[in-house]
C-alpha cells in the first residue's frame, strides 16, 4: 500500500462543475503539498498545508491531520484546469516529498 | 532568477551510452533534490542534497546513477550504461527548507532506444 493514495484517479467534468480531489496518507507529516502538472511535464506547486485551509482564487485546500487527510477543491472548473493534480507530503522525520499518484483531471467545455 | 532551470529538455540516447543532466536551482535554495517520473505514476525520490553534501540516496539509484553538486549550486545527474527502463522524466528541484515549500523545474525527458 502507497503512504500516499489519491482519489480519484480520473476525473472528468462539466465547465462550471465544483471538484474535489481526496489524498489520505499513512505516515507522520510536517506538511502536504498540492500540486499541479500539465502535458510536457513542468510541476507548480499550489499549496502548502501543516493545518486547516488555504484558498487562492478558486483553489481551496484543507487538511485534517487526525484523520491524515487531504482535499483539494476547484470552484467553477475551467477547461483550462485540465491537468494532473499530485498530492506530496514530507514526513516528519525526513525533508523529501513522498508523492501519490495523481488525479488527471479533464474539464470539457 | 528565473526559477528552477534543467538542461537538456529532452535527451533520446542508445541503450549503453552514458547521459548527464544539470539542474541549476533558485540561487537561495540550500537543498537541492532529483525525482524520477514514469508515464502515469507520480514521481519517485532519487537524491537530495544540502549545499554540496548529498543527504540521502533512494535504494532506487542503481550503481549507474550518480549526482553531484559540487559547489553547492548547480547538480549534475549521470547514467551510465544507460538502460531502456530509465527512460522517464528525471525532475529536479529547490526549496530553503521544509516550511518554505519547493520549486520545480520543467524536467528532462530521457528516452533510451
Amino acid at each position: 500500500k502507497n503512504e500516499v493514495e489519491q482519489s480519484p484517479q480520473n476525473l472528468t467534468a462539466q465547465e462550471g462543475e465544483f471538484i474535489t480531489i481526496n489524498c489520505s496518507y499513512s505516515v507522520g507529516i510536517s506538511a502536504l503539498h498540492w500540486l499541479q502538472q500539465h502535458p510536457g511535464g513542468g510541476i507548480v506547486s499550489l499549496f502548502m498545508l501543516s493545518s486547516g485551509k488555504k484558498k487562492h482564487g478558486r483553489l481551496i485546500a484543507t487538511i485534517n491531520i487526525q484523520e491524515k487527510h487531504s482535499s483539494l477543491h476547484i470552484t467553477a472548473s475551467h477547461p483550462r484546469d485540465s491537468a494532473v493534480y499530485i498530492c506530496a507530503v514530507i514526513v516528519s522525520s525526513g525533508s523529501r516529498l513522498t508523492f501519490g499518484e495523481g488525479t488527471q483531471l479533464t474539464v470539457n467545455p | 532568477d528565473t526559477g528552477v532551470s534543467q538542461d537538456p529538455r529532452h535527451k533520446i540516447t542508445k541503450r549503453g551510452q552514458n547521459v548527464t543532466f544539470r539542474c541549476d536551482p533558485i540561487s537561495e535554495h540550500n537543498r537541492l533534490y532529483w525525482y524520477r517520473q514514469t508515464l502515469g505514476q507520480g514521481p519517485e525520490f532519487l537524491t537530495y542534497f544540502q549545499n554540496e553534501a548529498q543527504l540521502e540516496k533512494s535504494r532506487l539509484l542503481s550503481d549507474r546513477f550518480s549526482a553531484e553538486r559540487p559547489k553547492g549550486s548547480f547538480s549534475t545527474l549521470e547514467i551510465q550504461r544507460t538502460e531502456q527502463g530509465d527512460s522517464a522524466m528525471y525532475l529536479c528541484a529547490s526549496s530553503s527548507g521544509q516550511v518554505y515549500g519547493y520549486t520545480f523545474g520543467s524536467g528532462t525527458r530521457l528516452t533510451v532506444v
